[in-house]
């Protein structure tokens, strides 16, 4: 099946403790996007990969990191977490930034 | 921050209306714009999506309207039911710039 898994699917941590969110996509696709999703403010986009080792900041990349080692999988690292950093977050995937774009289940992550 | 602007914010309907959401851009480059459909708890997936060299495109109930003169497109959501009570996300896309830009969201409840 077709899919973009991330996980954890919840996360609860304190600020400053450096965490990860994987994401991972089995259908070959290069592009790989993250984004945040708040009440009122939609969808914004974090980071950005194109390809492996092609990464691009979003509109709001400041306090995350991202890499794509393989074309497979594309991590999301908060290395300080502050409080303002909790939110919904997803992964997607596509072809390219202008085809149909496939979005995990998402990862609601809250830093006290 | 780039963002699409997106209207309305909470949309209610009766079943079998009709649901307009409307969305306008800016960046005259993006010539892929999309709508994307949200449940809760569950990541957004594609709806319909439009290029600007056509004015319409109808997929059974859903109908994306473009006007590229008013740089505006809308969804149209014809006999609305409600099992279509989700929150809708316009965004406009681009190959060229790598961008994929989200709208602020419409919450869409149809009432039985």
């Amino acid at each position: 099946e077709a899919q973009v898994t991330q996980n954890p699917r919840y996360l609860i941590t304190v600020t400053g403790k450096k965490l990860t969110v994987t994401c991972s996509q089995n259908m070959n696709h290069e592009y790989m996007s993250w984004y945040r999703q708040d009440p009122g403010l939609g969808l914004r986009q974090i980071y950005y990969s194109m390809n492996v080792e092609a990464t691009d900041k979003g509109d709001v990349p400041e306090g995350y990191k991202v890499s794509r080692k393989e074309k497979r999988n594309f991590p999301l690292i908060l290395e300080s977490p502050s409080p303002n950093q909790t939110s919904l977050y997803f992964c997607a995937s596509s072809k390219g930034p202008d085809e149909k774009l496939f979005f995990g289940s998402g990862t609601q992550l809250s830093v006290l | 921050q780039q963002q699409v602007k997106q209207s309305p914010q909470s949309l209610i309907v009766q079943k079998g209306g009709i649901s307009i959401i409307n969305c306008a851009y800016e960046n005259t480059a993006f010539d892929y714009f999309p709508w994307y459909q949200q449940f809760p708890g569950k990541g957004p997936a594609l709806l319909i999506a439009i290029r600007p060299d056509v004015s319409e495109k109808k997929e059974g109930r859903f109908t994306i309207s473009f006007n590229k003169s008013a740089k505006q497109f809308s969804l149209h959501i014809m006999d609305s039911q409600p099992g279509d009570s989700a929150t809708y996300f316009c965004a406009e896309g681009s190959g060229a710039t790598n961008k994929l830009i989200f709208g602020t969201g419409t919450l869409l409840a149809v009432q039985p």
